[in-house]
């Protein structure tokens, strides 16, 4: 079966780093998205990644091991507005997109 | 209309009704897609159109019909609706072909409750 594995909450505090980890077993891979959603709100485009290493947007970066099926996004200087759920999704081999049940992300002051 | 409109916002709808969901999009994407958020639980896809005049089921299609005259439209009905049908629903659109993958763009969502 198809598997997306993500931390279902995690806290930080402002003016931190924090690394949100996703792992996938999926059938085929055509790239790894990133979304952040705020409570109550649609999903908003992050980051993709298709080829291995690092890609860097801002005080966000993501990270894809396609070998170990691993991706994580990091985020830098924390805001209060980071404040999200942070969604991980794999792009399978028929161009369909397999979602993560995604990572609460609070924020401490 | 900027981006991907849903409508209603909400709804509340009696066990057994049938229920349209209205999805517009303005971008000229070729691909639709509409998924449920449930919680604790990934977006899930009901139904997809890949262009006007064709649909496919998605992991959940039971209980839900699309269609896809347009470009622009994409409704999601419920022709008998149950509670478990009680979720988010979330159209979302891109400008994506097999061997050219894009974003999703998502619409606001449409919260729909099965009593």
């Amino acid at each position: 079966g198809q598997n997306i594995d993500q931390p279902t909450e995690m806290t930080a505090t402002e003016g931190a780093i924090v690394q949100i980890n996703c792992t996938y077993q999926t059938s085929g891979f055509n790239g790894l998205f990133w979304y952040q959603q705020h409570a109550g709100e649609a999903p908003t485009f992050l980051s993709y990644n298709v080829l291995d290493g690092l890609e860097e947007k801002g005080r966000f970066s993501s990270f894809l091991s396609r070998s170990k099926g691993y991706s994580y996004l990091l985020l830098k200087e924390l805001q209060m507005k980071d404040s999200a759920s942070y969604l991980c999704a794999v792009m399978d081999s028929n161009y369909q997109l397999i979602w993560g049940a995604g990572t609460k992300l609070i924020i401490k002051p | 209309i900027a981006g991907i409109t849903q409508a209603p916002t909400s709804q509340i709808l009696a066990a057994g009704r049938r229920m349209t969901l209205r999805c517009t999009q303005d971008m000229r994407h070729n691909a639709m897609y509409w998924y449920r958020q449930d919680l604790g639980l990934g977006l899930r896809l009901i139904h997809y159109s890949n262009t006007a005049g064709t649909t496919g089921k998605g992991e959940v299609p039971d209980g839900y019909s699309v269609s896809r005259a347009n470009t622009d439209d994409f409704p999601l009905t419920l022709a008998s609706a149950v509670p478990s049908q009680t979720s988010v629903y979330f159209c979302a659109s891109s400008d994506s072909t097999r061997g050219s993958v894009n974003e999703q763009f998502f619409g606001p969502g449409t919260r729909l409750t099965v009593l």
